[in-house]
């Protein structure tokens, strides 16, 4: 597609609840980077593809994070038994380059986000 | 580790007034520097970067230089509209070893006409 899509761009989730969020990058792209952003903060990492290998999950905040890129396109975000301090704006980015070539050279395309409110 | 900070908000500025944001970073290595946009309700842009010290970032009339012995990288604007209003996030990435971009808290902007 033209851009970064992602959906749901709204979740409302209980407490304990698990909920998975996705991300279509553009095609052909082959970083996917996924990152939180809470109220009135900046975005900070969670996790690094490079087509379907999970090259850093080292932002993931708990193993109730999981991320998935299986077929190297579209990925997934998914947090099992939600918490409050999940409650954030989950952004998607992609990049054309990998990781070897982009620093400082290239751009990365983001998504709208998805936001998290967990009751 | 790397980090961003950037001047708090929330900034209103009127029309046609001179914009400055502080930006200032911490890295090892010899970092790029980005400024990225984000307006109501769509995703992250990038509005100007640049990979090296005394490099100047320009696009839509903002610019930005690359400070390495201040580590700033402060954005400016001679003119606001009431269009720029947004959150503006200063960010790094890091040649080395790092893939991801490190964010500052955002400023958030506000013109008024």
């Amino acid at each position: 597609g033209a851009g970064v899509s992602q959906s749901p761009r709204y979740k409302v989730a209980k407490r304990g609840q698990d909920v998975a969020l996705r991300c279509d990058p553009i095609s052909g792209h082959v970083s996917l980077f996924w990152y939180q952003q809470a109220l009135g903060q900046g975005p900070e990492f969670l996790t690094y593809f490079q087509n379907e290998a999970q090259l850093d999950k080292s932002g993931l905040p708990s193993d109730r994070f999981f991320a998935e890129r299986p077929e190297g396109s579209v990925s997934t975000l998914k947090i099992q038994r939600t918490q409050q301090e999940d409650s954030a704006v989950y952004l998607c980015a992609s990049s054309s380059h990998g990781t070897g070539e982009w620093a400082g050279a290239n751009v990365l395309t983001f998504g709208a986000g998805s936001r998290l409110t967990v009751l | 580790g790397n980090s961003v900070t950037q001047m708090e908000g929330p900034v209103t500025l009127s029309e046609e007034a001179f914009l400055t944001i502080n930006c200032t970073y911490t890295a090892t290595g010899y970092p790029s520097l980005f400024w990225y946009v984000q307006y109501p309700g769509e995703g992250l842009q990038l509005l100007l970067k640049a990979t090296k010290a005394d490099d100047k970032g320009s696009n839509k009339g903002f610019e930005a230089t690359y400070r390495k012995e201040t580590t700033s990288f402060h954005l400016e604007k001679g003119s606001v509209q009431v269009s720029d209003s947004a959150v503006y996030f200063c960010a790094l990435v890091n040649s080395g070893s790092a893939r991801q971009l490190t964010f500052g808290s955002g400023t958030q902007l506000t013109v008024l006409p």
